[in-house]
């Protein structure tokens, strides 16, 4: 079980927008930056959002990360069929002294 | 092409070990953190180590603790988890991944940017 609680899964249609939410504590996205990562069927994964909001080189402006407290969201706007993926929160846990991942939601695209 | 590639995996019994390599190109592991990830095939990630960027600092999962040991080899450009005491639940695709780094700072905590396909570690 993962201290980063996240949906199972989510759906939408082309265009449409979808958030997913990550739940943490005080010891992890509460005193840490977030990372989102996007897992494709069968391939490594890559990395979204770093320090909670921005995007790496070569990430498309769709992926917008936030935080609020103990929470972090990634939304995906304008919703692609290349989209469908599993999404991965993380970030640093003080308490454990280790790096941690959320449980992860799959996105389908109807 | 900046590139990972991992190595060592096999079957192996309940309480045996294995160490894996995991070889960077197209870039030096110098200056650059190291995770160990694992992944049971239709199931979530979960991170297992960490060395920071010198090798001075190394964290690992509350799981593999004790019996895991991540180490580097600047002169070989690679990165090593030793894995002892291993158990059933250990079995898992093991991947590398460098470590983010936020213009020229690449914390241990920070996140991971390139990663490579994973060798397969099954204990039974």
């Amino acid at each position: 079980q993962s201290v980063l609680t996240q949906p199972p899964s989510m759906s939408g249609t082309p265009g449409q927008r979808v958030t997913i939410s990550c739940s943490g504590s005080i010891s992890n996205i509460g005193d840490n930056t977030v990372n989102w990562y996007q897992q494709l069927p069968g391939t490594a994964p890559r990395l979204l959002i770093d320090n909670d909001f921005e995007r790496p080189s070569g990430i498309p402006d769709r992926f917008s990360g936030s935080k609020s407290g103990t929470s972090a969201s990634l939304a995906i706007s304008g919703l692609q069929s290349e989209d469908e993926a599993d999404y991965y929160c993380a970030t640093w846990d003080d308490s454990l002294n280790g790096y941690v991942f959320g449980t992860g939601t799959k996105v389908t695209v109807l | 092409q900046v590139q990972l590639v991992e190595s060592g995996g096999g079957v192996v019994q309940p309480g045996r070990s294995l160490r894996l390599s995991c070889v960077a190109s197209g870039f030096t592991i110098n200056g650059f953190a190291f995770h160990w990830v694992r992944q049971v095939p239709g199931k979530g990630l979960e991170w297992v180590a960490v060395t920071s960027y010198d090798g001075s600092n190394k964290y690992y999962a509350v799981s593999v603790k004790g019996r895991f040991t991540v180490s580097r080899d600047n002169s070989k450009n690679t990165v090593y988890l030793e894995m002892n005491s291993l158990r059933v639940e250990d079995t898992a695709v093991y991947s590398c991944a460098r470590g983010y780094c936020r213009d020229t700072r690449c914390y241990y905590f920070y996140g991971m940017d390139v990663w490579g396909q994973g060798t397969t570690v099954t204990v039974s």
